[in-house]
């Protein structure tokens, strides 16, 4: 069963740094390109960042480009959202979820995780 | 950036046809995915590739994408599927969602 596991959400002050972890298990994970989507209370979804099967691929929104890095460790399965200089309206649910395999450019999101959630508040 | 625009509601009576359209700038040319999200739970993939259904998805999910308009039909509509939508493509490397249409079934 495909399992994908947030972490790392909480409570933090505008300006500062906060790292979401997404523990993958249950598939081929150095197959697939991984996303960050997140949404604020009561909004739609808005995708974050994504990065391909082997990392040479990489894109951010632009609201969050030169602030926030995706990454991801496939010896262990994992991947990461670095955010620094957070804003309140950041404060969301972020999501980690998993592409297409990597033969596949239709850029589905085929399973999500849970959710953590981010408040960025003074 | 790329856009994509949903009608905000839509309301549909039980075992009637709910079509949740998706428009975008030549968006027939691209593929398109659908998301239903239910309140306080996680989105779920309920179409990709304008029209394939993941496994465990019912056959009265089913889509279209031409021109410059996707859709979205729900056939014999159930009360279960109450929910908010979310058309998505993927352009240039990039994910863009619609803004979401809540479907109300009364």
């Amino acid at each position: 069963e495909v399992q994908l596991v947030e972490s790392g959400g909480g409570l933090v002050q505008p300006g500062r740094s906060l790292r979401l972890s997404c523990a993958a298990s249950g598939f081929t994970f150095n197959d697939h390109a991984m996303h960050w989507v997140r949404q604020g209370p009561g909004k739609g979804l808005e995708w974050v960042a994504g990065i391909n099967w082997n990392s040479y691929e990489i894109e951010y929104a632009d609201s969050v480009k030169g602030r926030f890095t995706i990454s991801r460790d496939n010896a262990n399965k994992f991947l990461y959202l670095q955010m620094n200089s957070l804003r309140t309206e950041e404060t969301a649910w972020y999501y980690c979820a998993k592409g297409p395999p990597s033969d596949d450019s239709s850029g589905y999101l085929g399973k999500w995780g849970q959710g953590t959630l981010v408040t960025v508040s003074s | 950036s790329y856009e994509l625009t949903q009608p905000p509601s839509l309301s549909v009576s039980p075992g009637q046809t709910a079509s949740i359209p998706c428009s975008g700038d030549k968006l027939g040319e691209i593929y398109v995915s659908w998301y239903q999200q239910k309140p306080g739970q996680s989105p779920i993939l309920v179409l990709y590739q304008d029209n394939k259904r993941p496994s465990g998805i019912p056959e009265r999910f089913s889509g279209s994408n031409s021109g410059n308009t996707a859709t979205l039909t729900i056939s014999g509509t159930q009360t279960m599927d109450e929910a908010d939508y979310y058309c998505q493509a993927w352009d240039s490397g990039t994910v863009t969602f619609g803004g979401g249409t809540k479907l109300t079934v009364l």
